[in-house]
């Protein structure tokens, strides 16, 4: 069974980075069959896809974002990771990791997300 | 950017009842539509992928279809643990994006 679990800061001040890791149990991230997801949802709303990245490096991220995204992965360590620039409040949300079947980029595990807040 | 849209936004139902939600692109996205549940605090789950495909484990009154711009999700018997919300998502193409969810209330 595939497992996955956020970890990083949940306060972050305005105009800073948020970082979050996703690490992954249960499953190898190097596996070719799968996208590595950042998904957020802003307080009693709707989902937002952030972006995913492959095993070997290369991501897409959602233009809405406006370039403030960046993704690694670190496959010695199973993990994969966010940083979002130049936070708002806009920003505060729950964000999930997600795995995501690479053929057809439907979302089949998630992790149990992680509140972050914006604020000073 | 694909836009989806889901309908109805919220909907009251009885225990036993059959309700469908109807999840709209705006273009074209052939069979490229899954649906998730959502329970309050917990993450989503995947119900249905493919428009159509049942993911293991999830109860068979769980049912979708649909292709092109217009999809269902049915749920044949309302179970009091199916009170919750329900999304949409295209994966047809990158940005990946999803409907803005129905909320299934207890009439």
């Amino acid at each position: 069974q595939v497992h996955l679990q956020e970890s990083g800061p949940g306060l972050v001040k305005p105009s800073q980075t948020l970082s979050l890791t996703c690490t992954v149990s249960g499953g190898s991230i190097s596996s070719g069959d799968y996208y590595w997801s950042w998904i957020r949802q802003h307080p009693g709303k709707g989902l937002e896809w952030i972006g995913y990245i492959y095993y070997s490096g290369s991501t897409y991220s959602n233009p809405s974002l406006k370039g403030r995204v960046t993704m690694s992965v670190d496959t010695s360590k199973n993990q994969f990771s966010l940083k979002l620039s130049s936070v708002t409040a806009a920003d505060t949300a729950v964000y999930y990791c997600a795995r995501v079947i690479k053929r057809t980029e439907y979302l089949d595990y998630w992790g149990q997300g992680t509140l972050v807040t914006v604020s000073s | 950017d694909i836009q989806m849209t889901q309908s109805p936004s919220s909907l009251s139902a009885s225990v036993g009842d059959r309700v469908t939600i109807t999840c709209r692109a705006s273009q074209s996205i052939a069979s490229y539509l899954n649906w998730y549940q959502q329970k309050p605090g917990k993450a989503p789950n995947l119900l249905i992928y493919g428009a159509s495909s049942l993911q293991g484990g999830v109860p068979s009154r769980f049912s979708g279809s649909g292709s092109g711009t217009d999809f269902t999700l049915t749920i044949s018997s309302l179970q009091p643990e199916d009170f919750v919300t329900y999304y949409c998502q295209q994966s047809y193409t990158t940005p990946l994006s999803f409907g803005g969810g129905t909320k299934v209330e207890i009439k």
